[in-house]
């Protein structure tokens, strides 16, 4: 079935330390790509986007993504987390070039973070 | 990007009953989706509202539980209609901008008792 995974349900990182956040999809070709996080209590905020181009995308709050067409993989990093960074992360297609406009989501991954 | 405002942004309700849910848009918008995220869950896109034109169903929803308004292009609202406790849920509108990005409001936090 086509989907989108999330395989790391929850990730405990120390502050400061680096982070990688994994995502795969399994359509037939490639989707448009993001990154959404919602901190506690709050609505989802667009992190980055992937639509064609370079492989590396940078986005707000320090976060960058790589695209791996082999590995059907879009996962999300930053060098250093901050304590603010503690909030659930989603990773999104829109397969609109294939027909359907719409955004599907992973099932989220929780970032908690440790002093 | 644009602004999403909601209106309640919580609410406790009865079994029962209807809770009409309200998102306005700072900036005039075609696209606008509603979407459903069950407690510890990802979000389900229930419907995309058109202004025009009738609401847009996922499967699963249907528009006698979940009626759709789109009277312009910079507000809509969803209703829930004869609620249970498991439509406690947050419901999140959210609008496509430039660039085919979406953007969200803050979220209504329903609680059915």
């Amino acid at each position: 079935a086509q989907s989108v995974t999330q395989p790391d349900i929850h990730i405990t990182v120390s502050e400061g330390a680096s982070l990688e956040l994994r995502c795969n999809y399994s359509y037939g070709a490639t989707p448009y790509l993001f990154w959404y996080v919602q901190s506690p209590g709050q609505g989802l905020q667009l992190l980055l986007k992937y639509f064609s181009g370079d492989t590396l995308v940078q986005g707000i709050k320090g976060f960058e993504a790589e695209f791996k067409r082999s590995q059907s993989s879009f996962n999300l990093r930053k060098p250093s987390v901050h304590w603010s960074d503690a909030a659930e992360y989603f990773c999104a297609v829109d397969r609109r070039g294939l027909g359907n406009e719409k955004l599907t989501f992973g099932t989220g991954t929780r970032l908690t973070i440790i002093p | 990007s644009a602004v999403i405002s909601q209106k309640p942004s919580r609410d406790i309700c009865q079994r029962g009953t209807s809770l009409t849910i309200q998102c306005q848009v700072d900036s005039q918008v075609t696209m606008m989706f509603w979407y459903r995220q069950q407690p510890g869950q990802s979000l389900t896109l229930i419907a995309t509202a058109n202004q025009g034109s009738e609401a847009t169903y996922e499967s699963g929803f249907v528009i006698d539980k979940f009626p759709i308004s789109r009277p312009n292009l910079t507000f809509s609202t969803l209703t829930v209609s004869n609620m249970s406790p498991e439509d406690s849920s947050i419901y999140l509108c959210s609008v496509e901008a430039k660039g085919y990005e979406q953007y969200f409001g803050p979220g209504t936090r329903l609680t059915v008792t």
